[in-house]
C-alpha cells in the first residue's frame, strides 16, 4: 500500500545511547517532516525537508539530526538520547506543489530510561 | 511562529452534534486541516479547507472558517461512539504544518 513507513514502531533506549528513526514514502512527495507528540502539546516540528538535499530546523531541533538520503527517505537521529526525548515520533510527507493532504506514518514510540 | 489553539476536551452524547473549535494567528495561512487520531495510531486526514472558502461540507462533517477572527470549527453531526478520538487542527503555511494541542472527544452512549 502507498504511504509513509516508519521503523521501528517501538524502541527503548538507555540515556546516552544513539539511534536512527527511519522514514520512507513511496508517493514521490518532495516535502518530508519529523514531529514529536507529547501529551497535551500536540505535534511539534523537529526538522523538515522541503526537497531532496535540503533540511531545516523546526520548533524543537535540539538533540536531533536529520538526513534526507534521497527523495523517498528522511531519517531522524538521536546522537545521545535523553529522558526528555521520550515521545511518539511521526514522519509525514506532502506534495508541496499540490498543497493538499499530508500523509503520516504510524509513529515510533520511543522511551529513554 | 504560528500559534494554533484548541480546547483540550469535549464530551457529547451519542447522536448529538459535536463542535470542535480552533484559533490560529497567521492570516497568511493557505490551508487549514482537521486530523483525527485514534489511540495508538497515526493521524488520519478528515478534511481540509482552502483559506478562500467559508464552509466545506463532507457527509457528517462541516468545516466553518472565519478568516476575520482566524477561527476554524469542525462540526460532526450525529456523533457516534466510533468518533471518540483526538482531533487536531492544523495550519499549513510556508512549507510547515502547525498543529494545535488536540481536542479529545469523548462520546457517551
Amino acid at each position: 500500500n502507498a504511504g509513509v513507513t516508519q521503523t521501528p514502531k517501538f524502541q527503548v533506549l538507555k540515556t546516552g545511547q544513539s539511534m536512527t528513526l527511519q522514514c520512507a514514502q513511496d508517493m514521490n512527495h518532495n516535502s518530508m517532516y519529523w514531529y514529536r507528540q507529547d501529551p497535551g502539546m500536540g505535534l511539534r516540528l523537529i526538522y523538515y525537508s522541503a526537497s531532496e538535499g535540503t533540511t531545516d530546523k523546526g520548533e524543537v531541533p535540539n538533540g536531533y539530526n536529520v538526513s534526507r538520503l534521497n527523495k523517498r527517505e528522511f531519517s531522524l537521529r538521536l546522537e545521545s538520547a535523553a529522558p526528555s526525548q521520550t515521545s511518539v515520533y511521526f514522519c509525514a510527507s506532502i506534495n508541496r506543489e499540490m498543497n493538499t493532504e499530508a500523509f503520516f506514518g504510524q509513529g515510533t514510540r520511543l522511551t529513554v530510561v | 511562529g504560528e500559534d494554533v489553539e484548541q480546547s483540550l476536551f469535549l464530551s457529547v452524547r451519542e447522536g448529538d452534534s459535536s463542535v470542535i473549535n480552533c484559533t490560529y494567528t497567521d492570516s497568511s495561512s493557505t490551508y487549514l486541516y482537521w486530523y483525527k487520531q485514534e489511540p495508538g495510531a497515526g493521524l488520519q486526514l478528515l478534511t481540509y479547507i482552502f483559506s478562500n472558502m467559508d464552509m466545506k461540507q463532507d457527509q457528517r462533517l462541516t468545516v466553518l472558517l472565519n478568516k476575520k477572527d482566524k477561527h476554524l470549527s469542525l462540526r460532526i453531526a450525529d456523533t457516534q461512539t466510533g468518533d471518540s478520538a483526538i482531533y487536531f487542527c492544523a495550519d499549513y503555511n510556508f512549507n510547515k504544518f502547525y498543529f494545535g494541542s488536540g481536542t479529545k472527544l469523548n462520546v457517551k452512549p
